[in-house]
């Protein structure tokens, strides 16, 4: 069974266009998060959740929206895509927000904006 | 802004060597992860360090944190071909983890 499972894997989409990325995690964790990993491979985080309570939000365009409706879920929902946001984005789980914590990837989805 | 700066960006060696890895910053952190990426794939833990000198093994893999809490190295014993993958380090900082960019390790049979 996957433990962080987010979805679609690939999507190849057209500048202006809006879509969502699924995640869900059956660890039963309190914590969820998106990185960003762009081409160089930098991995970057830009949302953090705790039981649902957004508590970290990095320097992100206002386009990302994240959305958790419980704790195993998060939603990544991006409007009027870029061709710079085409990267590797990642879901990401943990129990509690300490950054010792050990945090579980999902196997990321392959956004392409043409 | 805290960064941690990954040495070397690449690696290509020879199965059956020895390597090692550096992850260093001008900041302190509380703990350090690392963590291996394979492709198409996301990453996974490998070790946590938390004390500042603190020594860790896990299997040909040692990992050591400064005294400072500013840095890390990974050295690998005997590189196999299964080794191959990106290696990130981690800092943990006030409830936030930022990532290194990476050593990408190739190992050749």
């Amino acid at each position: 069974d996957t433990a962080v499972s987010q979805t679609p894997k690939y999507l190849v989409t057209q500048m202006g266009n809006d879509k969502s990325i699924k995640c869900e995690q059956n660890l039963g964790h309190d914590t969820m998060y998106w990185y960003k990993q762009d081409s160089k491979k930098f991995l970057k985080i830009m949302f953090s959740y705790n039981n649902k309570e957004l508590i970290i939000n990095e320097t992100v365009p206002n386009r990302f929206s994240p959305k958790s409706p419980d704790k195993a879920h998060l939603n990544l929902h991006i409007n009027s895509l870029e061709l710079g946001d085409s990267a590797v984005y990642f879901c990401a789980s943990s129990h509690g927000s300490r950054s010792g914590n050990t945090i579980y990837f999902g196997e990321g989805s392959w956004l392409t904006v043409v | 802004t805290q960064l941690l700066e990954q040495s070397p960006q690449f690696l290509s060696i020879q199965e059956g060597e020895n390597l090692t890895v550096y992850c260093n910053s001008s900041s302190v952190f509380s703990s350090l992860q690392w963590y291996r990426q394979e492709p198409g794939e996301g990453p996974v833990l490998l070790v946590t360090v938390v004390t500042g000198g603190e020594v860790k093994k896990l299997k040909r893999l040692t990992f050591q944190f400064g005294d400072a809490r500013k840095d890390s190295s990974l050295h690998i014993t005997a590189a196999q071909p299964g080794d191959t993958g990106l290696y990130l380090c981690a800092g943990g900082s006030q409830g936030n983890l930022i990532f290194g960019k990476g050593t990408k390790l190739s190992v050749k049979p």
